[in-house]
């Protein structure tokens, strides 16, 4: 079975410029997430989808932030403008069935990192 | 809210040493308690889970005892080998019930 792709795998930007990040979940999966890792830290949600809606957005910084899900399978990410504080690990995860109290495991994707200048 | 408090890294073992990584977590009610791993350019993996108190996670040598009394969920093996290097992580879920709250994670270095 194939894992969670993400793409790029790396990224450098100069800070106010945009730049879009690209998810597609393992097949079959209803819930996909994103997180932002920013090193030192553990990762941290910033959007979840089930389907094509979204679950939660509350940590997503809407004024550079922004995401869709528009077919309910692949995804994207993007930001404008970045910001230096924007340098991170943005991991893009799925899980199978409508999440349960903490027992739905979801599967994450190795990555893009985002290095702005 | 909810957290998760794990011990600071690096941590620096050789071959086959015992490993411990403490985790405690704060959190209403008894939730599910996760541990994955991050192996260098990979993503994040679950390598066990323990869905109520006093489950007992294994996985590829690895333990976890879910304990309610001293809200711990510690990860243990008893000889590490060198591909164990990694980052590791301990989690449990928000209080929706959605996604995951993690913890700043724990480097692993294990030399031969």
């Amino acid at each position: 079975e194939a894992g969670v792709a993400q793409s790029p795998r790396y990224k450098i930007i100069e800070k106010r410029q945009s730049v879009a990040f690209w998810c597609n979940p393992i097949s079959g999966h209803a819930t996909l997430y994103w997180y932002q890792q920013i090193l030192g830290q553990g990762p941290k949600l910033l959007i979840q989808f089930q389907n094509n809606g979204v679950v939660d957005d509350s940590q997503l910084p809407k004024d550079r932030f922004s995401a869709e899900r528009l077919k309910g399978v692949d995804s994207t990410l993007k930001i404008q403008p970045a910001k230096l504080e924007d340098s991170a690990v943005y991991l893009c995860a799925s899980s199978f069935v409508n999440p349960q109290a903490g027992t739905d495991t979801q599967y994450f994707g190795p990555g893009t990192r985002l290095t702005v200048l | 809210g909810d957290s998760v408090t794990q011990m600071e890294g690096p941590v620096t073992l050789s071959e086959e040493a015992f490993l411990t990584i403490n985790c405690t977590y704060t959190a209403t009610g008894y939730p599910s308690l996760f541990w994955y791993v991050q192996y260098p350019g990979e993503g994040l993996q679950l390598l066990l889970k323990a869905t109520k108190a006093d489950d007992k996670g294994s996985n590829k040598g690895f333990e976890a005892t879910y304990r309610k009394e001293t809200t711990s969920f510690h990860l243990e093996k008893g000889s590490v080998q060198v591909s164990d290097s990694a980052v590791y992580f301990c989690a449990l879920p928000n209080q929706a019930g959605t996604a995951l709250i993690f913890g700043k994670g724990t480097t692993l270095s294990v030399s031969s």
